[in-house]
C-alpha cells in the first residue's frame, strides 16, 4: 500500500505569483485535507475534500483553493502569494468509515520571497 | 473559539521513566481528539484518538491517553519512555458536523528523552 506523497518536495516563488501543490492520496482514501504549518507552530488546516467537494474549511481567505480529482488526488492552489504564506504545506488522506483518522504525507516547503 | 493548548513547549524526561504531555481543549459538542507524532523531516504520524467510549484509549508504539470530560483534558501518557520517544507531538481535535470540519491542532511539544 503506497503511502500519501506530495509534489514538489520544495518551491521558490516570488510574492505576488500564484503556485499549485499536489498531492496523490493513499490507496483507496477518498478524502484529502491540507494544512499550512509555519516554522515552529502546529498545522493549520486550510481545507478537506470528499469525494470531489469542499467538507470543511479553516480560516484561509479565498486566494487558498482546491480541487479533488476523480481518483482522488488534489491540488491546493495559492494566488497572490504573500510572504507570510512561507510554510510546510501538509496533504492528508483518510478513509471512510474511519475519515477522522488522517495519513499524512512528507509535505511540500514552499518560500515565498 | 475553539482551541487546543499543549502548555510545555517542552517535555524532558528519562528513559525509562513515565511520561506524560498534556493537552486541553475548548470545542462545543463532543469532540474527536487526536495525537499525532512528527520527526524531523517527516510528516506526521497518527498515534491514537478517543471519539466514544472508555476513556482511556491505547494507541500505537505502547502510547495512550487518557480523556476527562469534566477537565476537558486529553493527556498522552507512556509507562516508559524509550530515546526513540524523542519527536515533536500534536493533540488535535476535530469540530464542527459534516460538511463544515474543523481540524484544530495545538503548537507542539517536543519531548526530549535522555538516556
Amino acid at each position: 500500500e503506497t503511502g500519501v506523497t506530495q509534489s514538489p518536495t520544495h518551491l521558490i516563488k516570488t510574492r505576488g505569483q500564484q503556485v499549485t501543490l499536489r498531492c496523490s492520496s493513499q490507496s483507496g482514501h477518498n478524502t484529502v485535507s491540507w494544512y499550512q504549518q509555519a516554522l515552529g507552530q502546529g498545522p493549520q488546516f486550510i481545507f478537506q475534500y470528499y469525494r470531489e467537494e469542499e467538507n470543511g474549511r479553516g480560516n484561509f481567505p479565498p486566494r487558498f483553493s482546491g480541487l479533488q480529482f476523480p481518483n482522488y488526488s488534489s491540488e491546493l492552489n495559492v494566488n497572490a502569494l504573500e510572504l507570510d504564506d512561507s510554510a510546510l504545506y501538509l496533504c492528508a488522506s483518510s478513509l471512510p468509515p474511519n475519515q477522522e483518522t488522517q495519513y499524512f504525507g512528507p509535505g511540500t516547503r514552499l518560500l515565498v520571497l | 473559539a475553539q482551541s487546543v493548548a499543549q502548555p510545555e513547549d517542552q517535555v524532558n524526561v528519562a528513559e525509562g521513566n513515565p511520561l506524560t504531555v498534556k493537552c486541553t481543549y475548548s470545542v462545543s459538542g463532543n469532540p474527536y481528539l487526536f495525537w499525532y507524532v512528527q520527526y524531523p523531516n517527516r510528516g506526521l504520524q497518527f498515534l491514537l484518538k478517543y471519539i466514544t467510549g472508555d476513556n482511556l484509549v491505547k494507541g500505537s508504539y505502547g502510547f495512550e491517553a487518557e480523556f476527562n470530560k469534566s477537565q476537558t483534558s486529553f493527556h498522552l501518557k507512556k509507562p516508559s519512555a524509550l530515546v526513540s520517544d524523542s519527536a515533536l507531538y500534536f493533540c488535535a481535535v476535530r469540530a464542527g458536523l459534516s460538511g463544515t470540519y474543523k481540524y484544530i491542532f495545538g503548537t507542539g511539544t517536543r519531548l526530549k528523552v535522555l538516556a
